[in-house]
């Protein structure tokens, strides 16, 4: 069974500052999503990683993914009180077409 | 990308009704879930609802408590039966196409209090 663990679970940190969100999960997947979801809202999609290897940015965010590893991790640079909104990582299970959520980091950014 | 409509977008309901959320997708597409988000939580899988056939419940999800309905490729009902302050969440109606990247949209969702 194809479990997601996101880390860490809260983050607060200044403008300016850089952070890293990593999202492992437990068995082979091919794909792997990320996801915003500000206050009261549904989720807003982010990024698309289909391959091992593959990297996209956009804006201060950046993910990647290795599936050797089997963790994908989303990159802040230079954060912006913006940036405040809770992310998910979301693994789609290979075989069985299920999308299994992460736990959630929760990033807080103080001006 | 796929637009998805979903309400109610939320209701006050009492203890022991049952209440159907409708999804309508603006596009044929392969696969729709149901989740659920409990306050505070992540997203946990409710069901895959299937075109012309019973859904696929996960486990700690029953038909006789979540019945789902897909009787084509655009729309779906999910309906909380029996309902218990417990029920109380967001549920969120997502859909996907297979044959593309397997980005999963999903609606505004549909905030449910239980009283």
């Amino acid at each position: 069974e194809l479990k997601v663990e996101q880390n860490p679970l809260f983050l607060s940190m200044q403008e300016g500052k850089n952070y890293t969100i990593y999202c492992n999960y437990s068995t082979t997947s091919d794909r792997l999503y990320w996801y915003r979801q500000d206050p009261g809202k549904s989720l807003e999609s982010l990024f698309v990683l289909l391959s091992n290897g593959a990297v996209k940015q956009e804006g201060r965010l950046m993910a990647s993914l290795d599936t050797k590893a089997r963790l994908s991790t989303l990159h802040i640079t230079a954060a912006v009180h913006d940036l405040s909104a809770t992310y998910f990582c979301a693994a789609l299970t290979s075989g069985t077409y299920k999308y299994i959520f992460g736990t959630g980091t929760r990033l807080k950014v103080l001006a | 990308s796929a637009v998805i409509s979903q309400k109610p977008s939320r209701d006050i309901c009492q203890r022991g009704t049952s209440l159907t959320i409708q999804c309508q997708v603006d596009s044929q597409v392969t696969m729709m879930f149901w989740y659920r988000q409990q306050p505070g939580q992540s997203l946990t899988l409710i069901a895959t609802a299937n075109q012309g056939s019973e859904a696929t419940y996960e486990s700690g999800f029953v038909i006789d408590k979540f019945p789902i309905s897909r009787p084509n490729l655009t729309f779906s009902t999910l309906t909380v039966s029996n309902m218990s302050p417990e029920d109380s969440s967001i549920y969120l109606c997502s859909v996907s196409a297979v044959a593309n990247t397997g980005e999963l949209f999903f609606g505004e969702g549909s905030r449910l209090t239980v009283l």
